[in-house]
């Protein structure tokens, strides 16, 4: 079945570091591929998307690439802050809108 | 832009009593939402997805009996614990969609956070 798999966490980085969350997935044709923010103690937050391959995914300084020939979608920033920590996840959907999510990594940014 | 209000944010009950969690679309009509259960560090889990006047679509493993949900209009699901037990503490949290379809966005409700004592 369908699946993600991202880098375990957690990651703790100072401000201003370059971020990388790794994200892999497993799923037959062409799903649509997520990345979402959960700030403590709340739900889930859209960061971005990309719906077919090579397309890049961008919002609040984060960019994610679907780079199918190696089934990935790896989260980036260039310089993160410390309103940045919180959880992410990586997620597909493939049809009748369901979401599968990987394991979420929790992010710390430290001043 | 679109808005799910999830309520209650914190809930506590006691062992064998029934705890009922309500998802709302605010500014606009769901036609389909979902629910999902969180463990504490750990993933987010389909649990069921539920369509405007028809019956849930439960995920495999997951007790219909145990966790009802309706959803009679399309504005409002709702999800039931039944008979909670401890184990059954954990973070729910709802999703909406517009419409029906492979490329419409979702939105999260804030969750709930059930504990059974």
């Amino acid at each position: 079945g369908d699946s993600v798999t991202q880098m375990e966490g957690p990651v703790t980085l100072s401000e201003e570091a370059f971020l990388t969350i790794n994200c892999t997935y497993t799923a037959t044709g062409y799903p649509s591929l997520f990345w979402y923010v959960q700030y403590p103690g709340e739900g889930l937050q859209l960061l971005l998307k990309a719906t077919k391959a090579d397309d890049k995914g961008s919002n609040k300084g984060f960019e994610a690439t679907y780079r199918k020939e190696t089934t990935s979608f790896h989260l980036e920033k260039g310089s993160v802050q410390v309103s940045d920590s919180a959880v992410y996840f990586c997620a597909l959907q493939r049809g009748a809108q369901k979401l599968v999510f990987g394991q979420g990594t929790r992010l710390t940014i430290n001043p | 832009g679109a808005v799910v209000s999830q309520h209650p944010s914190r809930v506590i009950c006691k062992s064998g009593t029934s705890v009922k969690i309500e998802c709302r679309s605010l500014d606009f009509q769901a036609t389909t939402m979902f629910w999902y259960r969180q463990f504490p560090k750990q993933s987010l889990m389909l649990m069921a997805t539920s369509n405007e006047g028809s019956k849930a679509t439960y995920e495999q493993g997951v007790e219909k009996d145990k966790f009802l949900i309706n959803h009679a209009s399309l504005t409002l699901s709702t999800l039931t614990v039944t008979s909670a037990h401890p184990e059954d503490s954990s973070f729910y949290i709802c999703s909406a969609s517009l419409v029906r379809g492979l490329d419409s966005p979702l939105h999260f409700g804030n969750g709930t956070r059930l504990t059974v004592t």
